[in-house]
């Protein structure tokens, strides 16, 4: 069955800077790869996606992510984090699914404190 | 463009009760999916509509169940609930096949 690790529960940085959130799957091909954020009280946004060709994705909010097959990851990295990014940060796989669509599953995420 | 609606935003119930939520996705999005949320499971795929159709499941038990309408409004059932179901229940909506869900605010549902 396929899974979604984010080995960081917590991770807490200094306004400014970089951050890097990592994201491990288990899955038997490639998969779509999905980092979303939610803030207190709602819904989940999208940050960026990954389907397939490059492997280094651009999102939204100045963040990015890099699908390394080799190592079954997708990490999500931003170069200088603003208090605004405090948030809990998702990680999802999409299985393939009938119709074409697809099954997320999502990781337990990571939650992001940011110190000014 | 209007985002994804989910109404009510919060709900008690008492266990034994039933609950419809209910969905209006993104104009022109056909596909309607619900998710599960609490702090022990974490985010859980219940089912996705496509054009009135349930597509995919997830593993639920038959109490939670769902259905679409013609104009892509989405409602979820939970009959004879229970205190484990509660839960932020989100809704997420996308034009379709492999397209990204953008996801609305959520019912908090509270079971006393």
């Amino acid at each position: 069955a396929q899974s979604v690790t984010q080995p960081d529960i917590h991770i807490t940085v200094s306004e400014g800077a970089s951050l890097e959130l990592r994201c491990n799957y288990s899955y038997g091909a490639t998969p779509y790869l999905f980092w979303y954020v939610q803030s207190p009280g709602q819904g989940l946004q999208l940050l960026l996606k990954y389907f397939s060709g490059d492997t280094l994705v651009q999102g939204i909010k100045g963040f990015e992510a890099e699908f390394k097959r080799s190592q079954s990851s997708f990490n999500l990295r931003k170069p200088s984090v603003h208090w605004s990014d405090a948030a809990e940060y998702f990680c999802a796989v999409g299985l393939h699914a009938s119709g074409g669509s697809y099954i997320p599953t999502f990781g337990r995420g990571t939650s992001l404190i940011v110190h000014p | 463009k209007a985002g994804v609606t989910q109404t009510p935003r919060y709900l008690i119930k008492t266990r034994g009760q039933q609950v419809t939520l209910s969905c209006s996705p993104i104009s022109g999005h056909r596909s309607v999916s619900w998710y599960q949320q609490t702090p022990g499971q974490g985010l859980q795929f219940l089912f996705e509509y496509f054009s009135e159709t349930q597509r995919n499941k997830g593993n639920f038990p038959g109490r939670f169940s769902g259905r679409q309408f013609s104009n892509s409004r989405s409602e979820m059932n939970v009959s004879t609930l229970e205190l484990g179901d509660s839960a932020l229940y989100l809704c997420a909506s996308s034009q379709g096949s492999g397209e990204p869900q953008h996801f609305g605010d959520g019912t908090r549902l509270s079971i006393l």
